[in-house]
């Protein structure tokens, strides 16, 4: 049983350029939520994801952006990237919107130059 | 905001030692949750707990949930280097209307063990 996975692992941008992220979440979920992980920092929450709309939000910026696909799988978009945007991604499923069991994938890492 | 304090900050022990670590906040949480983080990987779910007072288990891994359901704690007993990471603690934000899994996460507790 494959869990959580994401793509890319590593990415480097510039600022202003536009990038997305991708996850699959763990086989027989839902719902999907995306965290930002700052280094030397907890997770920090920037949105869910179920049935292929946003149901809740951090304090992110428009510029942060998601889609949930019908195979639940989901991506993250993250346009004009400053370089404050430099983080780890974390992408999270659960069994439905209110499961507090979340599995986490591995991250992509993104540099922001 | 429900803002989660996590003490201490790092710790820096021998293989066979006991740890003990703790997770305050401000306001209530109604459930709890322990994660760890290796260095370049996702957070791990650890255990979780969901009544005030409850103590639960996992191996060598013993976590309890305050009483005031402001805090928390986690003990790990005779360390092994394999502990080495980041121990997040988590809490679903308190939202009007009910249950949300949207997670706040602690500052995390840097644990480092020699053998």
């Amino acid at each position: 049983d494959a869990g959580v996975t994401q793509s890319p692992t590593h990415l480097i941008k510039t600022r202003g350029q536009q990038v997305t992220l991708r996850c699959s979440p763990k086989s027989g979920h839902d719902t999907v939520s995306w965290y930002q992980q700052a280094l030397g920092q907890g997770p920090q929450f920037i949105f869910q994801y179920y049935e292929e709309e946003e149901r809740q939000r951090g304090n992110f910026p428009d510029r942060f952006s998601g889609h949930q696909f019908p195979n639940y799988s989901s991506e993250l978009n993250v346009n004009a990237l400053l370089l404050g945007d430099s983080a780890l991604y974390l992408c999270a499923s659960s069994l439905s919107p209110r499961g507090v069991w979340q599995y986490f994938g591995p991250g992509t890492r993104l540099t922001v130059l | 905001g429900q803002q989660l304090n996590q003490s201490p900050q790092s710790m820096f022990i021998q293989e066979g030692e006991d740890v003990s670590m703790n997770c305050t906040s401000s306001s209530i949480f109604n459930t709890w949750l322990w994660y760890k983080q290796d260095p370049g990987e996702g957070p791990v779910l650890l255990i979780a707990l969901y009544k005030a007072g409850e103590l639960t288990s996992n191996g060598r891994l013993t976590a309890q949930f305050g009483i005031t359901r402001k805090d928390s704690f986690l003990n790990i007993s005779a360390s092994i280097p394999s502990d080495v990471g980041i121990y997040f603690c988590a809490g679903p934000q308190d939202v009007y209307g009910g249950a949300t899994n949207k997670l706040i996460f602690g500052t995390g507790t840097l644990l480092a063990v020699q053998p």
